[in-house]
């Protein structure tokens, strides 16, 4: 069974501060790749996806990821985080033939002092 | 989108109570998924729908546990027996077929088995 690792369980940075967050995956076949966020008190949303092409994609609120094949890793990105990045981070993996079944990471909780 | 909605929001029970949770999806999405999130922990696959089939179960999900999609719009999850493990964050997230792997959630049901 596949498995999803993020390293950093807590965060804590300054505004405008660099982030990145980590995951690796543990599935060696075809995968689509998420990152979904929680802000407080809100519900899961979607920040950013890859299935395919440009291992580097951009999402919302200037988010990026960068896929790594050889380093089976998936690491979350931004140049300079603000207040609101609050949240708390989930990376998520889908088989590429699974159907429609995540196997989330035990997510990271960012937060950014003001 | 009027967004995924779950009903109720808390539920207290005591050990060996059954209990029923209801999903309700956004109304054109046909896909619905019900996941668990305990603290600390990142949301655990449960089952999915497309439309009233359920097509795919985790092994994570026992006995105790049965969910329907009688008319291919609302959820039930009921856990029969409850127990103390079963204390959870219940989660439900729907999608389109085209875009089936972006999901929308709901708030969840917060179970809680004293």
């Amino acid at each position: 069974a596949q498995s999803v690792s993020q390293h950093n369980h807590h965060v804590i940075l300054s505004e405008a501060a660099s982030l990145e967050l980590g995951c690796n995956y543990s599935y060696g076949g075809t995968v689509n790749l998420f990152w979904y966020v929680q802000y407080p008190g809100q519900h899961l949303q979607l920040l950013l996806k890859y299935f395919s092409g440009d291992p580097l994609v951009k999402g919302i609120k200037g988010f990026e990821a960068e896929f790594i094949k050889s380093k089976f890793s998936f690491n979350l990105r931004k140049p300079s985080v603000q207040w609101s990045d609050t949240a708390e981070y989930f990376c998520a993996v889908n088989e590429g033939n699974a159907g429609n079944m995540l196997t989330f990471g035990g997510g990271t909780r960012l937060m950014v002092k003001p | 989108d009027t967004g995924v909605s779950q009903n109720p929001r808390h539920k207290i029970t005591k050990r060996g109570q059954n209990v029923t949770f209801r999903c309700d999806p956004i109304s054109e999405h046909n896909r619905l998924y019900w996941y668990r999130q305990t603290l600390g922990q990142g949301p655990e696959f449960l089952t999915y729908f497309q439309n009233e089939a359920q097509l795919e179960k985790s092994r994570l999900l026992s006995d105790r546990f049965s969910a329907e999609r009688p008319k291919g719009s609302f959820s039930t999850l009921e856990i029969q027996r409850t127990e103390q493990g079963d204390s959870a964050m219940y989660l439900c997230a729907s999608s389109r077929v085209s875009d089936n792997e972006k999901l929308f959630f709901g708030s969840g049901t917060q179970l809680s088995v004293l």
